[in-house]
């Protein structure tokens, strides 16, 4: 079945940039997804990159796709106390209608 | 802005009890979904929904039943809570197509933390 991993932990300092890595095993992923969960709250979309592309850049967000080693990336850049949360990698593949979901990483932002 | 909501937020209940978390969209999303999250932060898809009299289990298995009689309602119920049900309980809905058509977004909701003693 399909496996999404990322580690669980990062910590970074304010005005840093942060990079959150994923690595998932199904090739015929179509879209894959990163989610921000604020504490106390449900998960929010925050980029999505279609499996066709290698960079997508939105304000302080670019994700970066290999495809060969199915690996996945989030840069924030210039990260602020306000980024701390769980992000989560996701991908959609199969039957369409199926979304996994990494194992989430904690970011703390340290002013 | 996405409208999904559930209720309650949280709930501490006695082992036995029956409950149900709600959880409606306003969207008209055919696709509605229910996570557990581990405190460990794991989601695990518990059950899920493509449409109205349509539910299907999850990877992880859960004593809890789903209904979903109308599109914008999908409950959950556990007939006698346990310890072991305590967790987070998010619900999702989405468009995601059957042709594949559209980026498959999930709307989550902002949970329901349930406690059982």
């Amino acid at each position: 079945g399909e496996d999404v991993e990322q580690s669980l932990f990062l910590s970074v300092r304010e005005g840093d940039s942060s990079v959150i890595n994923c690595t998932y095993t199904d090739s015929s992923s179509t879209y894959l997804y990163w989610y921000k969960q604020e504490p106390g709250a449900g998960l929010q979309l925050l980029t999505y990159i279609f499996s066709n592309m290698d960079m997508k850049q939105d304000q302080r967000l670019t994700v970066l796709l290999n495809k060969k080693d199915k690996h996945l990336s989030l840069r924030i850049a210039d990260t602020q106390t306000g980024d701390s949360a769980i992000y989560f990698c996701a991908e959609r593949s199969g039957g369409y209608q199926k979304v996994t979901f990494g194992t989430g990483t904690k970011l703390q932002v340290i002013p | 802005e996405a409208d999904i909501y559930q209720t309650p937020r949280y709930l501490v209940i006695g082992t036995g009890k029956k409950i149900t978390l709600e959880c409606s969209q306003t969207m008209g999303h055919d696709k509605m979904y229910w996570y557990q999250q581990d405190p460990g932060m794991e989601l695990h898809l518990i059950h899920y929904s493509y449409g109205v009299n349509s539910t299907e289990k999850g990877d992880l298995s859960s004593e809890s039943t789903v209904s979903r009689i109308r599109t914008e309602h999908f409950p959950l119920t556990l007939e006698s809570a346990r310890p072991s049900h305590t967790s987070q309980y998010l619900c999702a809905s989405s468009v995601l197509g059957t042709s594949g058509v559209g980026t498959g977004e999930l709307f989550f909701g902002e949970g329901s933390r349930l406690t059982v003693l």
